[in-house]
């Protein structure tokens, strides 16, 4: 089964500093790879969603990439604020709408 | 309703005892999710449900695990013999299988506590 990798486990920076999280999944059939925000005592809340037939994405301050051939997607949030510390999932399905599996989680704390 | 919602919030019980969580997705999603979240982890994939019907049981655990949805809205997940490995937040999520939009739609969660 698909198996993914979340990295780093935890992420503290600055305001105003860029944070990236990287994840690899070992699926090929996998297409289809959201980004999750998680707040104590929540659910996760979808961020941003791509594709494989979509290199880049891009909303806002947040960017998602998709490297197919490497297996490998990075979550890229910048001009940092306080409202960005949670914890972030990155997860890989073979569809949109199947069964997700997740990565370990990134804990990210935005210092002021 | 605007979200989904999860009840109980929190759910003590005893070992051995039986528990049902239940799950009122957002109204027109055809698709709904279970997932188990324990302390650290990603959500783990339990079932997912296409109307009424389970789509994809393969991630249930063992047979004391089972999960409905008689008309294809609220869902029941239901713990037989519990044990204390169980504890853990199920998570339900719904999504609207239709047009470009598959993200899926969290609750809260249940936290479930065996002692």
């Amino acid at each position: 089964g698909e198996n993914v990798e979340q990295h780093p486990s935890t992420l503290s920076v600055q305001e105003g500093d860029s944070a990236v999280i990287k994840c690899t999944y070992s699926d090929s059939a996998s297409n289809y790879f959201p980004w999750y925000k998680q707040e104590l005592g929540k659910g996760p809340q979808l961020i941003i969603d791509i594709r494989s037939n979509v290199g880049e994405k891009k909303d806002q301050r947040i960017a998602v990439t998709l490297n197919k051939t490497a297996k490998h997607f990075s979550l890229h949030i910048t001009e940092t604020q306080p409202e960005d510390s949670a914890v972030y999932f990155c997860a890989a399905s073979r569809a949109a709408g199947n069964k997700l599996t997740f990565g370990g989680g990134t804990r990210v704390l935005v210092k002021p | 309703g605007a979200g989904v919602s999860q009840t109980p919030s929190n759910k003590v019980t005893e070992k051995g005892k039986y528990v049902e969580l239940r799950c009122d997705p957002i109204s027109g999603h055809t698709a709904l999710y279970w997932y188990r979240q324990s302390l650290g982890q990603g959500p783990e994939f339990l079932i997912y449900f296409q109307g009424t019907g389970a789509a994809d049981d393969s991630g249930l655990p063992n047979d004391r695990f089972f999960a409905v949805r008689p008309e294809g809205s609220v869902s029941t997940l239901k713990i037989q013999r519990t044990e204390r490995g169980d504890s853990a937040v199920y998570l339900c999520a719904s999504s609207y299988h239709g047009g470009g939009n598959y993200g899926y739609t969290f609750g809260s969660g249940t936290r479930l506590t065996v002692v």
